[in-house]
């Protein structure tokens, strides 16, 4: 079965600084790989989709790569601003079997202090 | 706007009742998708359906069910039989079950009262 970590589960940085969210993944048996943003009660926004034949993603400020071989990713933000405060989900669809869904970490909490 | 619709936004339940959670999508998508959250955990999939009337569950199915009589709507029921139904409920879609990217509705936070 399918397990995704995420680390650190919280961060608290200066604005302006550049940063990095760490997602591992148990088996490296996967369609792809999607960061997501949740604002507090609200829903997922989608950030970046990583096919599993790809090694990175970038939008704007940031910067997704994948490394299935190993089981990781990490979203890169540059330059973060108070609006990049937010919970970060990393998810995979799981190729090896059992639901077609995509199974998710428990998100890094990330405050950016203005 | 194309997007996916959650109605309601705040839904409370009785003890002993049954709910459903609306969702709608206007993106032309095959598959749908229905997650629980709480607090401290990952979101969990609940059901999931490829195509119109034909729907699979997901890792927490006991006490929901489904329907997917139309390809753009997706509706959730919470029966008496979930013993622990408060929480928040996710539905997303996708243009195809696997390698493509998901979008997500704004949720439904459901309380038992």
């Amino acid at each position: 079965k399918q397990e995704v970590t995420q680390i650190p589960a919280a961060l608290s940085v200066p604005e302006g600084e550049n940063l990095v969210l760490n997602c591992s993944f148990t088996d490296s048996a996967i369609y792809n790989l999607q960061w997501f943003r949740q604002d507090p009660g609200k829903g997922l926004t989608s950030l970046l989709l990583i096919q599993s034949s790809q090694r990175e993603q970038t939008s704007g400020r940031l910067n997704a790569s994948l490394d299935k071989s190993s089981g990781r990713s990490t979203l890169y933000i540059a330059a973060s601003q108070p609006g990049d405060s937010a919970t970060y989900l990393c998810a995979n669809m799981y190729s090896g079997g059992g639901a077609d869904g995509l199974t998710f970490g428990k998100g890094t909490h990330l405050i950016i202090q203005p | 706007d194309g997007g996916i619709t959650q109605s309601p936004k705040y839904l409370f339940r009785k003890e002993g009742q049954n709910v459903t959670l609306s969702c709608e999508q206007n993106l032309n998508h095959d598959a749908m998708y229905w997650y629980r959250q709480d607090p401290g955990q990952g979101l969990r999939l609940i059901y999931y359906s490829q195509i119109v009337n034909d729907f699979q569950k997901g890792d927490i199915a006991e006490g929901y069910s489904v329907s997917r009589e139309k390809k753009e709507s997706f509706p959730l029921t919470v029966t008496s039989a979930q013993k622990n139904p408060t929480a928040f409920y996710l539905c997303a879609s996708s243009s195809g079950l696997w390698n493509t990217e998901a979008f997500f509705g704004q949720g439904t936070r459901l309380t038992v009262v």
